[in-house]
């Protein structure tokens, strides 16, 4: 079973910083089926990057992602305060189906 | 765009079977680039995917709740449904239908606004 691992668990910036999101797979897995997800309270989650490094639709270009195998990185280039949420990456396998990781929490 | 409104009662008693429907809008339920799938979320799993079905009717269900897990589709009406039997306390959370597109990679792009369900006595 592949397991998905977020870090950190919390992450305080100021606006105009750089975060970098970690998630890391258990096993390698294909980057074709990973995403990262925003999610703002009360809402549900929002697919921001798919296939590891395709920016969603209408998702601004301070959001980039990459990595393969078993580690991958969601970036935010000059965090803005609308960006407080909660992160989660994804991955989907034939053989298990749909893992969300816990997800890191982002502040200002 | 498609827009995914849940639906079903906010209160199940141990043991008894939760049903959720889902209506779809904006777009047909009948389409191959996609599947239709339910997530659930609470503050002890947090994310988890439930299943999913396509409009032939196949279904792929989260290996942790097969045996207790029925998904239809009802292509007339543009809706899809989810049975989870035998439920307990575990099973409450939050629960969002959303569209799942498969092609060349697998994600959720469309999701309803969520329905919470509690398990009680």
């Amino acid at each position: 079973e592949i397991v998905l691992t977020q870090s950190p668990v919390t992450l305080s910036l100021s606006p105009g910083e750089r975060a970098t999101l970690s998630c890391r797979a258990s096993q390698s897995v294909s980057s074709a089926y990973f995403a990262w997800y925003q999610q703002k309270p009360g809402r549900a989650p929002r697919v921001l990057i798919y296939g590891a490094s395709t920016r969603a639709t209408g998702i601004p270009a301070r959001f980039s992602g990459s990595g393969s195998g078993t580690d991958f990185t969601l970036t935010i280039n000059r965090l803005e305060p609308e960006d407080v949420a909660m992160y989660y990456c994804h991955h989907y396998v034939s053989s298990q189906g749909f893992t969300f990781g816990p997800g890191t929490k982002v502040t200002i | 765009q498609l827009q995914l409104q849940e639906s079903g009662p906010g209160l199940v008693k141990p043991s008894e079977t939760l049903s959720l429907t889902c209506s779809v809008s904006g777009g047909s339920i009948i389409n191959n680039d996609y599947y239709w799938g339910w997530i659930r979320q609470s503050p002890r799993k947090g994310l988890e995917w439930v299943a999913s079905v396509q409009h032939t009717g196949y279904t792929f269900i989260n290996p942790s709740l097969k045996g207790r897990v029925t998904m239809s589709v009802d292509t007339s009406k543009n809706k899809f449904s989810l049975s989870l039997t035998s439920v307990t306390d575990a099973d409450t959370a939050i629960y969002f239908c959303a569209s799942q597109f498969c092609t060349g990679s697998c994600y959720f792009d469309y999701w309803g606004q969520g329905a919470h369900f509690t398990v009680s006595s």
